[in-house]
């Protein structure tokens, strides 16, 4: 069964450091999502690319927060420099297109800010 | 950002009962989506409904779709431990900005 790939599972980090999180979509699917998810909340949307263009990027604290796609296939969150508060499950998710909500998620990354 | 009222906020319940929870929203929803999430790991999508009254079945679990548009529930029958998780709604506006908004989640513990 076609599944969205994530990676790194678990990532620990000091503060002030850079960390990225990478996202294999399911093939096909021309719509991905990153969200971010803190324990005890639902998933809140980072941004959302339609093949490798952004089209929702509102909630994605630019200042220290990148997204890209390049080639429309899969996708690199980062974060530089990484703070405390970031702390939470980072979530790729994808779907068949734009008009079609029903986005399939991966396992996630745990990311720790020490 | 924007969210989705969604309760009960938890349930303890007990094997073999059944279980309702719900979310409502002030907007009209295009879509409302049902998804399942195991502690450390990504949600799983269980139901999506599109049309206004529409009712689905996966398998224990029923949703419907509410007439405002404004609405959804989720039962499930025959509760087994391995429903045991948070439970969250999520739905599509159907305005200009079609964006997902989701629920806060209803926590879900079953006794054997």
């Amino acid at each position: 069964e076609a599944e969205v790939a994530q990676s790194p599972r678990y990532k620990i980090t000091e503060k002030s450091q850079a960390v990225a999180f990478w996202c294999d979509p399911i093939s096909g699917h021309a719509t991905l999502y990153w969200y971010r998810q803190i324990l005890g909340q639902g998933p809140e949307l980072l941004v959302q690319f339609q093949d490798e263009s952004v089209v929702d990027d509102s909630q994605l604290p630019k200042d220290r927060f990148s997204a890209e796609r390049l080639k429309g296939v899969d996708s690199t969150l980062k974060i530089q420099p990484a703070e405390l508060g970031d702390s939470a499950m980072y979530l790729c998710a994808s779907s068949p297109g734009q008009a079609n909500t029903e986005a399939f998620f991966g396992q996630g990354t745990r990311l720790t800010v020490v | 950002g924007q969210q989705l009222n969604q309760s009960p906020q938890s349930m303890f319940i007990q094997e073999g009962e059944d279980v309702s929870m719900n979310c409502t929203s002030s907007s009209i929803f295009n879509t409302w989506l049902w998804y399942k999430q195991d502690p450390g790991e990504g949600p799983v999508l269980l139901i999506a409904l599109y049309k206004a009254g529409e009712l689905t079945s996966n398998g224990r679990l029923t949703a419907q779709f509410g007439i405002t548009r404004k609405d959804s529930f989720l039962n499930i029958s025959a509760s087994i431990p391995s429903d045991v998780g948070i439970y969250f709604c999520a739905g599509q506006w159907a305005g200009n900005n079609r964006k997902l908004i989701w629920g806060l989640g209803t926590s879900l513990a079953v006794n054997p």
